[in-house]
């Protein structure tokens, strides 16, 4: 595609429940990240994937989360028995190979509320 | 541990009042210093990227540079539209960009 694409673009959910976010990469695109913005907050990284494996998930908050990446291109975040505090944008990037300097592209974000 | 600042947080220029943006990183291993755009409610849009000190890299009223410890992005002249909030990160050794919280620039005619 020509972008990178995130669905849903909102997604509103109660406590407790569970929630899934879809990422749609560059095409070609062997490197994908994942990424939340808080309000006031900078970005804060979650995981990146190489192909369908994830060599590093160490920004990932608890166990609650978890990622995963199919074929090599459509990745999903998903988030189990949300809290308050799980309320925030989560972005979805992608780039080229992964090397290092390179540049991700960002898709629209995910803006989830937990009630 | 990584760590990129910038300031001021938010800025208010009238149209055609030059100013710069501050980042100040301290990165291990740095790869790459990015400055991204990001419009309100949208994801960040690739502005510059600068990879050693000394460089310097332009986009109609912007001026990205680099030195061992800063990042400047100088705005020449703007416009009403340049009304963002800019984002600055820095690419180090591990595979994650790191990010600091962004000046909200604010220009009125």
């Amino acid at each position: 595609g020509a972008g990178v694409s995130q669905s849903p673009s909102n997604k509103v959910t109660e406590k407790g429940k569970d929630v899934e976010l879809r990422c749609d990469p560059i095409s070609g695109h062997t490197a994908l990240y994942w990424y939340r913005q808080s309000l006031g907050q900078g970005l804060e990284f979650l995981i990146y994937f190489q192909g369908n494996s994830a060599p590093d998930k160490s920004g990932l908050p608890s166990d609650r989360f978890s990622a995963e990446r199919t074929g090599g291109s459509v990745s999903t975040l998903t988030i189990q028995r949300t809290q308050q505090e799980d309320s925030a944008v989560y972005l979805c990037a992608s780039s080229l190979s992964g090397a290092a300097g390179e540049t991700q592209y960002f898709g629209p974000g995910t803006r989830l509320l937990v009630l | 541990e990584d760590q990129v600042t910038q300031s001021p947080e938010a800025l208010r220029l009238q149209e055609g009042e030059s100013s710069s943006l501050n980042c100040s990183y301290t990165v291990s291993g740095l790869r790459g210093l990015f400055w991204y755009r990001q419009d309100p409610g949208k994801g960040p849009e690739f502005l510059f990227t600068l990879y050693s000190a000394g460089e310097e890299k332009e986009k109609e009223r912007l001026k990205a540079t680099l030195t061992k410890k800063e990042s400047f992005l100088h705005i020449t002249a703007p416009k009403p539209e340049d009304s963002a909030t800019y984002l600055c990160a820095g690419h180090g050794t591990a595979s994650k960009l790191t990010f600091g919280t962004g000046t909200r620039l604010q220009v009125t005619l």
